[in-house]
């Protein structure tokens, strides 16, 4: 059973390109989180969805990041126009029930961006 | 800013010894917390968690304790080992909501041989 996978795992872009980063749950997972970890900084939740809904996006900046979780398919965590401060570890965790509140929330190994 | 913070950003041990990561929370509304552990380049993995009607639990050579007096929570790891080196997080369960995590900064143990 294969865990959390994201990709790419680094993401270079240039000022103004868009980031698109692919989460894909652990088998039987329907719960997604996003997290941003800037360097030497904790994680911060962005979003959580289920399959094809957003449930708290409240971590999410309101302009140029998006996020889905479609039916079929990877979670899509996107920026659009980046910028620099958009560099971090992008981390995706999933869970086959809600919340985090138990050791069933796994997270996979990120992605690397970094805003040229 | 963030409801989780962490008392010290680095600790340094000499293998065999105990090591005591500490953590301060702010929100007493919170009533569950969780230690993570974070290895360079990879994504944070679950140490021990522990609920707010307890004030202690063990496991596999880690203790956390929680004093909610003073709102403090402490990961304790025994006979540290090269393999704990990492960043460490602890984490709290906002109530309600999608119970997401609130991470605190961290604290990076370097255990030396």
């Amino acid at each position: 059973n294969a865990g959390v996978m994201q990709n790419p795992r680094h993401l270079v872009r240039r000022r103004g390109q868009e980031a698109r980063l692919r989460c894909s749950p652990m088998k039987g997972h329907s719960h997604v989180y996003w997290y941003r970890q800037l360097p030497e900084e904790g994680l911060k939740f962005m979003v959580y969805l289920q399959k094809e809904n957003i449930i708290d996006e409240s971590g999410m900046p309101k302009e140029r990041f998006s996020a889905e979780f479609p039916k079929e398919g990877p979670s899509i965590l996107r920026i659009q126009q980046v910028v620099r401060g958009d560099s971090a570890a992008y981390f995706c965790a999933s869970s086959p029930t809600a919340g985090g509140s138990n050791e069933k929330l796994f997270f996979g190994s990120g992605t690397q961006l970094s805003v040229l | 800013g963030e409801s989780v913070g962490l008392h010290l950003p680095t600790l340094s041990v000499q293998e065999g010894d105990n090591s005591i990561i500490n953590c301060a929370y702010s929100n007493s509304a919170s009533d569950y917390f969780i230690w993570y552990k974070q290895e360079s380049g990879k994504g944070p993995q679950f140490i021990i968690d522990i609920r707010s009607n307890m004030d202690k639990r063990q496991g596999q050579r880690v203790t956390v304790l929680l004093n909610k007096t003073v709102k403090h929570l402490s990961l304790q790891i025994a006979a540290t080992q090269p393999g704990d080196s990492a960043v460490y997080f602890c984490a709290e369960i906002l109530l309600g909501g999608s119970e997401k995590l609130v991470f605190g900064k961290g604290t990076k143990l370097t255990v030396n041989p």
